[in-house]
């Protein structure tokens, strides 16, 4: 069973840009959340989708959006970078049972660079 | 809301020595309690988690912890560390029931010295 498959492994973009990244869950997977991972901060939650839904939603400013396809496949979008939003960004999904109690996999991350 | 916190940023230890890796966390109702490792340039992979039961869990590759309901902990130990058990420890806490995010601490860089 393919893992959780995060597309680029690394970008460098220039302030300003846009950006899109992208996550395809493990199969079977419903629910898709993404983190921002920062050497200060740790890990942040940015957001959560099950079927096509955002469910959960972080702390973050509006210029984080994502979505989640019919197949589970989820992208996530950052406009107007900064240089603040260097940064590894990790995606994860799981089955998403009642209860909450189903394990999360993680993705190995695209590693942002702005500049 | 809940939170965590892992007051060591980094902990170095000899090899075959043993290790605690702190975590503590708060919330006004019940929780379910994991652990993650990250390895350099991976994501993170479970190490071990308490969702109801025993309050002594452990992996498959000799950690373990222990659920303190009334000191709201849940520490991370090993007997005796291995150099391949250099990595970033994550605990992280998630409220049971319905769908809720899993909230993060910052991380425990644990530093095998052989």
């Amino acid at each position: 069973k393919a893992g959780v498959t995060q597309t680029p492994r690394y970008l460098i973009k220039t302030r300003g840009q846009q950006v899109t990244l992208s996550c395809s869950p493990i199969s079977g997977h419903r629910s898709v959340s993404w983190y921002q991972q920062t050497p200060g901060q740790g890990l942040q939650f940015l957001f959560e989708y099950f079927s096509e839904t955002q469910r959960n939603k972080g702390n973050f400013p509006g210029r984080f959006s994502g979505r989640q396809f019919s197949n589970s496949r989820s992208e996530m979008n950052v406009s107007t970078l900064e240089l603040g939003d260097s940064a590894l960004y990790l995606c994860a999904s799981s089955l998403e049972g009642r209860g909450g109690n189903t394990e999360a996999f993680f993705g190995q991350g695209t590693r942002l660079t702005v500049v | 809301a809940q939170s965590v916190t892992q007051l060591d940023s980094q902990v170095p230890v000899f090899e075959e020595a043993p290790v605690e890796l702190r975590c503590n966390y708060s919330s006004s109702v019940s929780v379910y309690l994991f652990w993650y490792v990250q390895y350099p340039n991976q994501g993170l992979q479970l190490l071990l988690k308490y969702l109801s039961g025993s309050t002594l869990v452990k992996s498959i590759n000799g950690f373990e912890a222990e659920f303190n309901k009334s000191q709201t902990s849940f520490h991370l130990r090993k007997p005796s560390v291995h150099i391949s058990d250099t990595a970033e420890y994550f605990c992280a806490v998630r409220r049971s029931g319905g769908y809720q995010k899993v909230t993060f601490g910052t991380g425990t860089k644990l530093q095998v010295i052989p």
